[in-house]
Formats: C-alpha cells, sequence, structure tokens
C-alpha cells in the first residue's frame, strides 16, 4: 500500500529557530495535509494542499505541495515553546481513495525556551 | 473547522470485552473515517462510513472485529468487539468537509487489561 515517509522523526530546537520537516512517497498524492497533535488530543489540521507546487502560509508556517506530487514540506519560523507536539503529514490519493488519508510517521518537536 | 465529539474520552476495559465509541459532529456530512493511533504511532485508517451504506473497511481490518454503524449524517459508532491487550489504542473519528479537508475528534484513549 502507500507509505509516507515523514523526516526528521523528531528535532530538539531552541525557541527562536526554524523548523522544516518533509515527506516524501513513492507514488502520487492529489491532496496534501499537514496536522498538529498535542498530548492527549486529536490531530489539528494546519494546512492543506492541493496543485503540485502550491506554496501556502499559515502565519509562521509555511508548506509547498511537490511538483512532482510525491512530497511535501512543512517549515515552522521563529519556533516558540507552543510550537511543542507531533506533526504529521498525510495525504490523499486520487480515484477510489477519495478521503482516505494516509498518514507519515510523524515529526515530534521539542522547542526548548 | 468542525466540532467533533466522542464519547467515551477514555475507558479501561478487561479483555473479552465490546466497548462502543461514539462520534457526534455539529453539522451533516457524508463522508466520516475511523482511524487507530497505537501507542506512540501514527494513525490507520479503519473503515469509512458513508450514511446509507456499510462502512468500507481497509486491509486488516474487519467487521466483525470493528462494527461500525452510520444511522444519519451527524453521529456514528465504532464498537471494539472482544477486546484484547493489542487493541489499546487511541481511536479517533473524522469527517471530510469540501477540498479534501478533513477533521478529527479528541479521540477515545483505550486500554484493555
Amino acid at each position: 500500500g502507500q507509505q509516507l515517509n515523514q523526516s526528521p522523526q523528531s528535532m530538539f530546537i531552541q525557541e527562536g529557530e526554524d523548523v522544516s520537516m518533509n515527506c516524501t512517497s513513492s507514488s502520487i498524492f492529489n491532496t496534501w495535509l499537514w496536522y498538529k497533535q498535542d498530548p492527549g488530543e486529536g490531530p489539528v489540521l494546519l494546512i492543506a494542499l492541493y496543485k503540485a507546487g502550491e506554496l501556502t502560509s499559515n502565519g509562521r508556517l509555511t508548506a509547498q505541495f511537490g511538483i512532482t506530487r510525491k512530497d511535501s514540506f512543512l517549515n515552522i519560523s521563529a519556533s516558540i515553546p507552543s510550537d511543542v507536539g507531533i506533526y504529521f503529514c498525510a495525504g490523499i490519493a486520487g480515484g477510489t481513495s477519495y478521503g482516505k488519508l494516509t498518514f507519515g510517521q510523524g515529526t515530534i518537536l521539542t522547542v526548548h525556551p | 473547522s468542525a466540532v467533533i465529539s466522542q464519547k467515551p474520552s477514555r475507558d479501561i476495559c478487561q479483555r473479552g470485552t465490546s466497548l462502543t465509541i461514539q462520534c457526534q459532529v455539529d453539522s451533516q456530512v457524508t463522508m466520516m473515517f475511523w482511524y487507530r493511533q497505537q501507542p506512540g504511532q501514527s494513525l490507520t485508517l479503519i473503515a469509512t462510513a458513508n450514511q446509507g451504506s456499510e462502512a468500507t473497511y481497509e486491509s486488516g481490518f474487519v467487521i466483525d472485529k470493528f462494527p461500525i454503524s452510520r444511522p444519519n449524517l451527524t453521529f456514528s459508532t465504532l464498537t471494539v468487539s472482544n477486546m484484547s491487550p493489542e487493541d489499546s489504542s487511541i481511536y479517533l473519528c473524522s469527517l471530510a468537509r469540501s477540498y479534501n479537508e478533513q477533521f478529527f475528534g479528541p479521540g477515545t484513549r483505550l486500554t484493555v487489561l
């Protein structure tokens, strides 16, 4: 089945630093989504990407849909302590996969004040 | 976004018993989904639950173990049947709005002893 490879697995950074994480796949996805999950909560949608090459921002977050449709990255600028959590990429393939999310393994982000 | 609630938020159950998890959303949606998140892992789709039709299960998940109901456009249930410790996970429901955006409930944390 489809798999998403997300890296890095974890990051330990200082407050104020920028963060970058990415997901790659061997197959094409029509939609890329980025989520953040806090402890004890469900994932919260951060950014949705629908077109190859699309670059979208949400505050300090920027994400891009790779032109090959097989990858995406998420950048967080000027990190703050509340950015701590697990970040997941997720993709939706086309056709009969409508609505079905395939998740990456997650990136655990720790921000030191 | 969407308002999604799940009941119970957590439970501790004995092996061999069954637990039914409820998911209520604040507006009518066609597509709802159930995911499992095993400890320290990413999310895996269990099944798609569309109102008026049988749930569609992903590979590795069967109706006898995870029966799903979808009686109307704002409600769904997932039952974890004949539980074993390996079923200890977070179970999350989600809904899909336009453009493939998917929103998650807070999850039900299940521990099976």
